[in-house]
């Protein structure tokens, strides 16, 4: 079935205490992106990516990072989480980066507290 | 800096009448414009996705129509059922964007009553 995993989906952290999130695909997409939605804010993208070892900031960058090191996985790592960073966390991935008219499929979505 | 709006925040209808959601957009200048549906705890499900060459797009008991120069697009479901209430969300992607980056509303909340 093709799909976009993420693991955890829900996670309970304190201040300060590195985590990341993964994201894999195995749909052999070249694109993949990280969203976070707040309510009153809807989805902001984070970080994206084009393909292996290239990545590029979103709208929201601050506070997080990601790697590219394989085609179907896309961390999203949280180095100092703060509890600005609580939210809901969507991973999506799409054949190409957008060259052609193409949907996204996403993650079932991480939800993050960060206390 | 494109802003997407869906209007109303959240819908309430009983079984069978037919559900008109709303999206506006503040820059025309994009590729195309998706919907989506979002489940608790199952991630967005892509419903349709118009090209903004086209004015409307079919699956089903949903249409989806656009009308590019007045940045607006609806949804429509016909005939609803309790198993169509979710979060309706709206997507553009702007046009000079990098990437497959889309821009997305707040989402109009629906429950369908039996």
């Amino acid at each position: 079935e093709a799909q976009v995993t993420q693991n955890p989906r829900y996670l309970i952290t304190v201040t300060g205490k590195k985590l990341t999130v993964t994201c894999s695909q195995n749909m052999n997409h070249e694109y993949m992106s990280w969203y976070r939605q707040d309510p009153g804010l809807g989805l902001r993208q984070i970080y994206y990516s084009m393909n292996v070892e290239v990545t590029d900031k979103g709208d929201v960058p601050e506070g997080y990072k990601v790697s590219r090191k394989e085609k179907r996985n896309f961390p999203l790592i949280l180095e100092s989480p703060s509890p600005n960073q609580t939210s809901l966390y969507f991973c999506a991935s799409s054949l190409y980066g957008g060259l052609f008219q193409e949907t996204q499929y996403f993650g079932p979505g991480t939800r993050l507290l960060v206390l | 800096k494109q802003e997407v709006t869906q209007i109303p925040a959240a819908l309430s209808v009983p079984e069978g009448e037919n559900l008109v959601l709303n999206c506006s957009f503040t820059d025309s200048a994009i590729y195309n414009l998706q919907w989506f549906r979002q489940d608790p705890g199952k991630g967005l499900t892509s419903l349709l996705l118009i090209q903004s060459s086209q004015r409307e797009q079919t699956s089903g008991r949903l249409n989806a129509s656009l009308d590019k120069s007045s940045g607006r697009s609806t949804l429509y479901i016909a005939a609803s059922q309790p198993g169509d209430s979710a979060t309706y969300l709206c997507a553009v992607r702007p046009l000079l964007a990098a990437g497959n980056k889309l821009t997305f509303g707040g989402g109009t909340r629906v429950l369908v009553k039996p």
